[in-house]
C-alpha cells in the first residue's frame, strides 16, 4: 500500500489555541488529499479536502498542500474541546483507492 | 443523499468460525465500494475495493475475501477467523466522485 505518515501524538493544546497536524505521503502522483476526524468508537467523517497546492480554508479549519514536498497539514484555529479526536490524513491513489495514515490524537484542554 | 448501511454494529466470534459482513449503499448507482479495517490504535488499512458488480481488487493478501453480488451490496467474508482479524471494519463509498464517506462500522472481536 502507499505510505501515508502522521505523527501519532498525542497532541495537546489549550482551548483557543491553534492545533497543527502534519502528514507526509510517498506517492508522487497522488492528486487528492483529505482530512478526516474520528471520535472514539465512531467512523471517520470528512472535514477537509484539498487538490491544489496552497491553502484552503473552511471555517476554523485550514488545509495546506505542498506537492513538491509531499506534505499536507491541517490547522485548527480557536481549538475547542469538541475538536478532541483522532485526525486521519488520507491520500487518493490513481485508481480511486484511498490510503490513510495512522492518525494523530488531539486533545483540547479547557 | 447517499447513505451506507452496515451490520451488525458489534460481533464476537470464536477463532475458526466463518464471517460475513454486509454493506449496502443507498442514493447512488454503480458506486465505488471499499472495505477498510482499523486495528486497535492503528490507522485504516484498505482491504478490498470494487468498481462494479463482480469486480474486486485486493490490496493485502490475508484471511478475508470480498464479493459484490449486486450494484449496491458489498460483502466481506472469511471461512475461518483468526485472532488477528479482530478490528473495526468499515465500508466506504464515494461522494462527488472523489470523497470517501463511511458507514457506521462493525466492531469484530475474535475470541
Amino acid at each position: 500500500q502507499k505510505e501515508v505518515e502522521q505523527n501519532s501524538g498525542p497532541l495537546s493544546v489549550p482551548e483557543g489555541a491553534i492545533a497543527s497536524l502534519n502528514c507526509t505521503y510517498s506517492d508522487r502522483v497522488s492528486q487528492s488529499f483529505f482530512w478526516y476526524r474520528q471520535y472514539s468508537g465512531k467512523s471517520p467523517e470528512l472535514i477537509m479536502s484539498i487538490y491544489s497546492n496552497g491553502d484552503k480554508e473552511d471555517g476554523r479549519f485550514t488545509a495546506q498542500l505542498n506537492k513538491a514536498s509531499q506534505y499536507v497539514s491541517l490547522l485548527i484555529r480557536d481549538s475547542q474541546p469538541s475538536d478532541s479526536a483522532t485526525y486521519l490524513c488520507a491520500v487518493g491513489g490513481t485508481g480511486n483507492q484511498f490510503y490513510f495514515g495512522t492518525g494523530t490524537s488531539l486533545t483540547v484542554i479547557p | 443523499s447517499q447513505t451506507i448501511h452496515q451490520w451488525p454494529a458489534t460481533l464476537v466470534q470464536p477463532v475458526g468460525s466463518p464471517l460475513s459482513l454486509e454493506c449496502t449503499v443507498e442514493g447512488t448507482s454503480n458506486p465505488n465500494l471499499y472495505w477498510y479495517r482499523q486495528a486497535a490504535g492503528r490507522g485504516l488499512q484498505l482491504l478490498f475495493y470494487s468498481v462494479g458488480i463482480g469486480q474486486i481488487s485486493s490490496e493485502v493478501p490475508q484471511n478475508l475475501s470480498a464479493s459484490r453480488p449486486q450494484d449496491r451490496q458489498f460483502i466481506l467474508s472469511s471461512k475461518k477467523l483468526l485472532l488477528s482479524d479482530s478490528g473495526f471494519y468499515l465500508c466506504a463509498s464515494l461522494r462527488g466522485r472523489t470523497e470517501a464517506f463511511f458507514g457506521q462500522g462493525t466492531r469484530l472481536t475474535v475470541v
